[in-house]
């Protein structure tokens, strides 16, 4: 079975300053799609970024950007000149479309706190 | 981006009573809807899978007979819960999966309290 795992419970950022969150994952499939999800205070869970595995290159989106290492199952998230608008929960999620389910495995999340 | 609304957004419920949650896609068809359950802090679990006009599959570990799902059409799904008992009180979220791209929409979620 896939597992999802985040090993940094709480971190802490400075405005302006980059930050980069953890994620591994544990999977036997090779085509598979891989998650950023935030979930500020709201609880409204908001996507971030994806990178599809057979991808080589890193997925960007603006100040966010991610590290995929597919040998190490490593997918960690780095965000740069932080905002106190990130401050949130952050879910690293892990997708395969090989079962037809089209499940998601969340990580159980990293909280991020932004100083001002 | 594709919506999904929930409703309500949050309910309190004496013990015993049963409660419906509604998640509804409402510029697309959903080829399939998830429900999730968080705990405070903690991270989504998933509940069970429903397409439309079929039995949801739930996970394991999950009391079908108490959290009951119909997925009637392609924009809505219900959760019921029976019988509602405090440990029963969280926070419930939806999504719906966009049949093209695959990826999921959340509803904002609907926290439920029993007294």
């Amino acid at each position: 079975a896939q597992t999802v795992t985040q090993s940094q419970p709480e971190m802490s950022v400075q405005e302006a300053e980059t930050v980069t969150l953890s994620c591994t994952y544990d999977t036997s499939e090779s085509d598979y799609y891989l998650f950023w999800y935030k979930q500020p205070p709201s609880r409204q869970m908001i996507l971030v970024i994806r990178q599809e595995a057979y991808k080589q290159q890193n997925a960007t989106e603006n100040r966010f950007s991610v590290n995929f290492q597919k040998a190490a199952k490593s997918f960690s998230l780095k965000i740069s000149d932080s905002q106190l608008g990130d401050a949130a929960m952050y879910f690293c999620a892990y997708r395969s479309d090989t079962s037809g389910t089209y499940k998601y495995i969340f990580g159980t999340g990293t909280r991020l706190k932004v100083l001002a | 981006g594709a919506v999904v609304s929930q409703h309500p957004s949050r309910v309190i419920c004496k013990s015993g009573t049963s409660v419906k949650i509604e998640c509804r896609s409402l510029d697309f068809q959903a080829t399939t809807m998830f429900w999730y359950r968080q705990f405070p802090k903690k991270s989504l679990m998933l509940m069970a899978t429903s397409n439309e006009g079929s039995k949801a599959t739930y996970e394991q570990g999950v009391e079908k007979d108490k959290f009951l799902i119909n997925h009637a059409s392609l924009t809505l799904s219900t959760l019921t819960v029976t019988s509602a008992h405090p440990e029963d009180s969280s926070f419930y979220i939806c999504s719906a999966r966009v049949g093209w791209d695959n990826e999921q929409f959340f509803g904002p979620g609907t926290r439920l309290t029993v007294l």
